[in-house]
């Protein structure tokens, strides 16, 4: 599977959007873009994935550059509940496990 | 989304005995299933896959005879830490993925403190 560069944490104030960048260079044509993120001591939460176009759902948006080289998931009014460790995974499509970075430690800050 | 449980939460045990954890699909079958381990400040680290009626198979460097995994039905995969050490002390985490989806969805892990 495809590397994922993230920054190691970012900051947000509460009620801002949250713009959390991600490089996946080398992603293949039939690998899928995934976020997830791991609040302290549970397990990781999915949030969104794509392969090509734009996604959004009631958590988040995820933005994919046309190359597909690179991708931002966007959460639009950040809450102090997002502080989390966030996770972008490139992953082939079936049964395979999702192999973990470091992620962002995104913290939302009152 | 599915969901996925994990027993017990968490669990204190001696140097040397044995400890089971049990993952379940709770609203759907899962063929394979995903084992996890997380040490302090560190992120998720694949320790191996629990296949349905087969074998797990391990990733380089998990002991598969130490960290035994049974994949019994297709909603319940359990992984039993034999002899367990104090270096086995770790937040265990197991995931699984309906058929046709494409998420996989991890329970709520499982903290192991041996002393």
């Amino acid at each position: 599977d495809a590397k994922t560069t993230q920054p190691p944490s970012m900051d947000c104030a509460e009620g801002r959007a949250a713009n959390l960048p991600c490089n996946h260079s080398t992603i293949s044509g039939n690998e899928y873009v995934y976020w997830y993120r791991q609040i302290h001591s549970q397990g990781p939460q999915y949030i969104i994935h794509g392969l090509k176009n734009n996604e959004t759902n009631e958590m988040a948006s995820l933005i994919i550059t046309e190359d597909r080289k690179s991708s931002t998931l966007i959460l639009p009014h950040a809450t102090l509940r997002d502080t989390a460790v966030y996770y972008c995974i490139v992953r082939r499509i079936g049964n395979t496990p999702l192999v973990f970075g470091k992620g962002t430690r995104l913290s939302v800050i009152a | 989304g599915a969901v996925v449980s994990q027993h017990p939460s968490w669990v204190i045990c001696k140097s040397g005995t044995s400890v089971k954890i049990e993952c379940r699909s709770l609203d759907f079958q899962a063929t394979t299933m995903f084992w996890y381990r997380q040490f302090p400040k560190q992120s998720l680290m694949l320790m191996a896959t629990s296949n349905e009626g087969s074998k797990a198979t391990y990733e380089q460097g998990v002991e598969k005879d130490k960290f035994l995994i049974n994949h019994a039905s297709l909603t319940l995969s359990t992984l039993t830490v034999t002899s367990a050490h104090p270096e086995d002390s770790s937040f265990y985490i197991c995931s699984a993925g309906p058929a046709g989806e494409e998420t996989q969805y991890f329970g709520p892990g499982t903290r192991l403190l041996v002393l």
